[in-house]
């Protein structure tokens, strides 16, 4: 089946920071979606791609769906506290989408 | 304009007994996704329902675990004689299309605890 490798696994980082996480796959994939889990709760969507070489963003976060289809960044600029918790990527293709496995970021203040 | 609603949000049981989990979808998503999360750990699929459909259950356990979707009424998650394993937040999301191109919202979960 199709899987997602996420990078890095874990993140500590300063405040103010700029974070790059990134997703990649021997797959192809028609979208890719970026999420962020806050401790204690579900996974909230932050930013959904839907065309290779697309780059979109979401106040400090920007999000590129690679060319060859099979990866995906996600940026966060100038990082503050409220960034922490856990980012997921999310790979849809003519199969179930399929999540990454999570990169935790912690910003110290 | 209420999201996903799960409960109850926490529920503790002692082995063997059983747990029930309900999920209702957002208003006017017809797909359903149950996802288990271990502590500092990622989603782990257990299975897609549509009404009255089970699509794709690979991800849940052979034994003790059933989900079901009725035309009526929330989602549920069964687990029947709990042990302590089972313990895990679960997480039920819904979606409009069947490859959820629009993503997926999320409900805050339900942690369960065996004792």
């Amino acid at each position: 089946g199709q899987q997602l490798n996420q990078s890095p696994q874990s993140m500590f980082i300063q405040e103010g920071e700029d974070v790059s996480m990134n997703c990649t796959s021997s797959s192809i994939f028609n979208t890719w979606l970026w999420y962020k889990q806050d401790p204690g709760e579900g996974p909230v969507l932050l930013i959904a791609l839907y065309k290779a070489g697309e780059l979109t963003s979401n106040g400090r976060l920007t999000a590129q769906f690679g060319i060859t289809r099979k990866d995906s960044f996600l940026n966060i600029s100038a990082s503050i506290p409220s960034d922490v918790g856990i980012y997921f990527c999310q790979g849809g293709g003519s199969e179930k989408l399929v999540f990454g496995k999570g990169t935790k970021l912690t910003v110290n203040p | 304009n209420a999201g996903v609603m799960q409960n109850p949000r926490h529920l503790v049981r002692r082995r063997g007994q059983e747990a029930r989990l309900r999920c209702s979808p957002m208003k006017g998503h017809s797909h359903v996704y149950w996802y288990r999360q271990l502590p500092e750990e990622g989603l782990k699929f257990m299975v897609y329902l549509q009404k009255e459909n089970i699509i794709d259950e690979s991800g849940m356990p052979k034994e003790r675990f059933s989900a079901e979707f009725p035309k009526e009424g929330p989602s549920i998650l069964r687990i029947q004689q709990v042990v302590r394993g089972d313990s895990a937040a679960y997480f039920c999301a819904s979606s409009t299309n069947v490859e959820g191109a629009s993503g997926y919202t999320f409900g805050s979960g339900t942690r369960l605890t065996v004792v």
